[in-house]
Protein backbone atom coordinates (compact mmCIF):
# COMPACT_ATOMS: atom_id res chain seq x y z
CA UNK A 1 0.00 0.00 0.00
CA UNK A 2 1.16 3.39 -0.75
CA UNK A 3 1.97 5.67 2.20
CA UNK A 4 4.49 7.58 4.59
CA UNK A 5 6.32 5.99 6.72
CA UNK A 6 7.49 7.74 9.73
CA UNK A 7 10.36 6.16 12.03
CA UNK A 8 10.48 5.68 15.08
CA UNK A 9 7.74 5.92 16.64
CA UNK A 10 8.99 7.81 19.55
CA UNK A 11 12.42 8.84 20.75
CA UNK A 12 14.54 10.32 23.51
CA UNK A 13 16.71 13.03 23.07
CA UNK A 14 19.62 14.22 25.89
CA UNK A 15 20.64 17.20 26.69
CA UNK A 16 22.74 18.28 23.75
CA UNK A 17 22.27 15.86 21.04
CA UNK A 18 21.02 15.62 17.25
CA UNK A 19 18.23 13.12 16.27
CA UNK A 20 16.85 12.48 13.01
CA UNK A 21 13.35 11.47 12.53
CA UNK A 22 12.95 9.60 9.07
CA UNK A 23 9.98 10.12 6.64
CA UNK A 24 10.01 8.12 3.49
CA UNK A 25 6.81 7.93 1.02
CA UNK A 26 6.04 5.58 -1.68
CA UNK A 27 3.39 7.91 -3.40
CA UNK A 28 5.58 9.17 -6.19
CA UNK A 29 4.82 12.69 -4.21
CA UNK A 30 7.01 15.91 -5.46
CA UNK A 31 6.58 17.93 -1.91
CA UNK A 32 6.97 16.89 1.06
CA UNK A 33 6.58 18.94 4.70
CA UNK A 34 7.32 18.50 8.53
CA UNK A 35 5.75 19.63 11.01
CA UNK A 36 5.27 20.50 14.69
CA UNK A 37 1.94 19.90 16.66
CA UNK A 38 2.03 21.30 20.48
CA UNK A 39 -0.87 20.21 22.42
CA UNK A 40 -3.90 21.79 22.06
CA UNK A 41 -2.62 23.66 19.06
CA UNK A 42 -3.02 23.29 15.21
CA UNK A 43 0.19 21.69 13.20
CA UNK A 44 2.97 24.56 12.42
CA UNK A 45 5.63 24.32 9.17
CA UNK A 46 8.99 23.50 9.79
CA UNK A 47 10.28 22.69 6.42
CA UNK A 48 8.94 22.10 2.99
CA UNK A 49 10.33 21.02 0.32
CA UNK A 50 8.95 20.98 -3.43
CA UNK A 51 11.75 18.93 -5.20
CA UNK A 52 14.89 17.47 -4.81
CA UNK A 53 18.03 19.18 -3.63
CA UNK A 54 15.44 21.86 -2.95
CA UNK A 55 13.58 23.14 0.71
CA UNK A 56 12.63 25.99 2.31
CA UNK A 57 11.91 27.31 5.94
CA UNK A 58 8.38 27.03 6.80
CA UNK A 59 7.38 29.31 10.11
CA UNK A 60 9.48 27.60 12.84
CA UNK A 61 12.60 26.48 11.20
CA UNK A 62 14.97 27.61 13.86
CA UNK A 63 17.04 24.55 15.69
CA UNK A 64 16.00 22.14 12.72
CA UNK A 65 17.69 21.04 9.70
CA UNK A 66 16.45 18.81 6.54
CA UNK A 67 17.74 17.46 3.64
CA UNK A 68 16.21 16.07 0.01
CA UNK A 69 18.90 13.82 -1.51
CA UNK A 70 15.95 11.73 -2.91
CA UNK A 71 12.32 11.99 -3.92
CA UNK A 72 11.00 9.86 -1.59
CA UNK A 73 13.12 10.48 1.50
CA UNK A 74 13.17 13.71 3.71
CA UNK A 75 14.55 13.31 7.10
CA UNK A 76 14.27 16.15 10.01
CA UNK A 77 17.02 16.65 12.37
CA UNK A 78 16.56 18.52 15.32
CA UNK A 79 19.61 20.16 16.73
CA UNK A 80 20.97 21.10 20.16
CA UNK A 81 19.83 24.31 19.48
CA UNK A 82 16.04 23.79 19.69
CA UNK A 83 15.48 24.32 23.48
CA UNK A 84 12.43 22.97 23.45
CA UNK A 85 12.15 20.11 21.13
CA UNK A 86 9.00 17.88 23.17
CA UNK A 87 6.20 17.81 20.50
CA UNK A 88 5.04 15.39 18.03
CA UNK A 89 6.79 15.60 14.46
CA UNK A 90 4.41 14.62 11.55
CA UNK A 91 5.55 14.43 7.67
CA UNK A 92 2.98 15.10 5.25
CA UNK A 93 3.33 14.86 1.16
CA UNK A 94 1.32 16.20 -1.50
CA UNK A 95 1.59 15.29 -5.29
CA UNK A 96 2.59 19.22 -6.18
CA UNK A 97 2.51 22.47 -4.74
CA UNK A 98 -0.85 23.68 -5.45
CA UNK A 99 -3.34 24.86 -2.38
CA UNK A 100 -5.73 22.65 -4.38
CA UNK A 101 -3.65 19.36 -3.48
CA UNK A 102 -4.44 17.94 -0.01
CA UNK A 103 -1.84 17.09 1.68
CA UNK A 104 -0.94 13.80 2.87
CA UNK A 105 0.06 12.47 7.05
CA UNK A 106 2.53 9.91 8.60
CA UNK A 107 1.80 8.68 12.05
CA UNK A 108 4.13 10.65 13.63
CA UNK A 109 7.27 10.94 15.70
CA UNK A 110 6.85 11.92 19.60
CA UNK A 111 10.30 13.07 20.93
CA UNK A 112 10.72 13.73 24.28
CA UNK A 113 14.01 15.08 26.53
CA UNK A 114 15.58 12.69 28.60
CA UNK B 1 -3.13 36.81 5.46
CA UNK B 2 -5.40 33.54 6.02
CA UNK B 3 -6.40 32.30 9.36
CA UNK B 4 -9.36 29.90 10.24
CA UNK B 5 -10.85 29.84 13.41
CA UNK B 6 -12.53 26.96 15.25
CA UNK B 7 -15.46 28.14 17.70
CA UNK B 8 -15.05 25.40 20.05
CA UNK B 9 -12.34 23.82 21.56
CA UNK B 10 -14.59 20.91 22.49
CA UNK B 11 -17.79 19.02 21.71
CA UNK B 12 -19.92 16.48 23.12
CA UNK B 13 -22.81 14.40 21.50
CA UNK B 14 -24.43 11.04 22.06
CA UNK B 15 -24.11 7.98 19.98
CA UNK B 16 -26.92 8.83 17.01
CA UNK B 17 -27.06 12.75 17.46
CA UNK B 18 -26.28 14.88 14.98
CA UNK B 19 -22.34 16.43 14.72
CA UNK B 20 -21.78 19.96 14.26
CA UNK B 21 -18.34 21.22 13.87
CA UNK B 22 -17.92 25.15 13.61
CA UNK B 23 -15.20 26.74 11.57
CA UNK B 24 -14.76 30.10 10.11
CA UNK B 25 -12.00 31.31 7.65
CA UNK B 26 -10.58 33.98 6.38
CA UNK B 27 -8.57 34.81 2.96
CA UNK B 28 -7.86 37.34 0.41
CA UNK B 29 -8.52 35.15 -2.06
CA UNK B 30 -10.79 32.19 -3.31
CA UNK B 31 -9.62 29.70 -0.46
CA UNK B 32 -9.58 26.03 -0.47
CA UNK B 33 -10.72 24.57 2.78
CA UNK B 34 -10.13 21.19 4.25
CA UNK B 35 -10.83 19.10 7.09
CA UNK B 36 -8.49 16.63 8.71
CA UNK B 37 -9.57 14.35 11.94
CA UNK B 38 -7.09 12.92 14.30
CA UNK B 39 -6.68 9.80 16.58
CA UNK B 40 -4.88 10.07 19.31
CA UNK B 41 -0.86 9.33 18.51
CA UNK B 42 -1.61 8.93 14.78
CA UNK B 43 -1.20 11.15 11.68
CA UNK B 44 -4.05 13.14 10.29
CA UNK B 45 -6.72 11.87 7.41
CA UNK B 46 -8.43 13.74 5.15
CA UNK B 47 -11.77 13.70 5.63
CA UNK B 48 -12.57 16.17 2.14
CA UNK B 49 -11.73 19.34 0.69
CA UNK B 50 -13.07 22.18 -0.99
CA UNK B 51 -11.95 23.90 -4.00
CA UNK B 52 -14.16 26.01 -5.35
CA UNK B 53 -16.60 23.55 -7.10
CA UNK B 54 -19.81 22.70 -5.52
CA UNK B 55 -20.04 24.65 -1.79
CA UNK B 56 -21.89 21.12 0.14
CA UNK B 57 -18.84 18.84 -0.24
CA UNK B 58 -19.44 15.11 0.96
CA UNK B 59 -16.52 13.31 2.55
CA UNK B 60 -15.35 9.71 4.23
CA UNK B 61 -17.53 8.29 6.80
CA UNK B 62 -20.85 10.14 6.35
CA UNK B 63 -19.24 13.54 6.88
CA UNK B 64 -20.23 16.85 5.03
CA UNK B 65 -19.47 20.40 5.32
CA UNK B 66 -21.18 23.64 3.23
CA UNK B 67 -18.29 26.51 2.43
CA UNK B 68 -20.40 29.57 3.15
CA UNK B 69 -18.65 32.61 1.44
CA UNK B 70 -21.13 35.55 2.95
CA UNK B 71 -20.86 34.12 6.22
CA UNK B 72 -16.70 32.99 5.38
CA UNK B 73 -17.80 29.36 7.23
CA UNK B 74 -17.22 26.04 6.77
CA UNK B 75 -18.72 23.37 8.94
CA UNK B 76 -18.14 20.36 9.42
CA UNK B 77 -21.44 18.07 10.04
CA UNK B 78 -22.55 14.37 10.35
CA UNK B 79 -26.44 13.35 11.07
CA UNK B 80 -25.38 10.58 13.29
CA UNK B 81 -22.55 10.40 15.57
CA UNK B 82 -20.65 6.87 15.95
CA UNK B 83 -18.49 6.10 19.23
CA UNK B 84 -15.55 5.61 16.38
CA UNK B 85 -15.64 9.34 15.58
CA UNK B 86 -14.26 10.58 19.06
CA UNK B 87 -11.45 12.62 17.50
CA UNK B 88 -9.71 15.53 16.95
CA UNK B 89 -10.34 17.47 13.94
CA UNK B 90 -8.50 20.10 12.25
CA UNK B 91 -10.16 22.89 9.69
CA UNK B 92 -7.50 23.90 7.53
CA UNK B 93 -7.13 26.23 4.65
CA UNK B 94 -4.22 26.14 1.80
CA UNK B 95 -2.34 29.74 1.45
CA UNK B 96 -2.55 31.03 -2.01
CA UNK B 97 0.94 29.39 -3.50
CA UNK B 98 0.23 26.43 -2.36
CA UNK B 99 3.10 25.83 -0.07
CA UNK B 100 1.37 25.64 3.26
CA UNK B 101 -1.30 24.32 5.09
CA UNK B 102 -2.39 26.95 7.71
CA UNK B 103 -4.33 25.09 11.13
CA UNK B 104 -7.31 25.60 13.26
CA UNK B 105 -6.55 24.43 16.82
CA UNK B 106 -8.63 21.13 16.63
CA UNK B 107 -11.75 20.68 18.37
CA UNK B 108 -11.73 17.68 20.15
CA UNK B 109 -15.09 15.08 19.32
CA UNK B 110 -16.16 13.20 22.10
CA UNK B 111 -19.46 10.59 21.91
CA UNK B 112 -21.21 9.27 24.62
CA UNK B 113 -22.75 5.80 24.73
Amino acid sequence: DGGITQSPKYLFRKEGQNVTLSCEQNLNHDAMYWYRQDPGQGLRLIYYSQIVNDFQKGDIAEGYSVSREKKESFPLTVTSAQKNPTAFYLCASSIGQSRYQPQHFGDGTRLSIL
Amino acid sequence: AQSVTQLDSHVSVSEGTPVLLRCNYSSSYSPSLFWYVQHPNKGLQLLLKYTSAATLVKGINGFEAEFKKSETSFHLTKPSAHMSDAAEYFCVVSNQAGTALIFGKGTTLSVSS
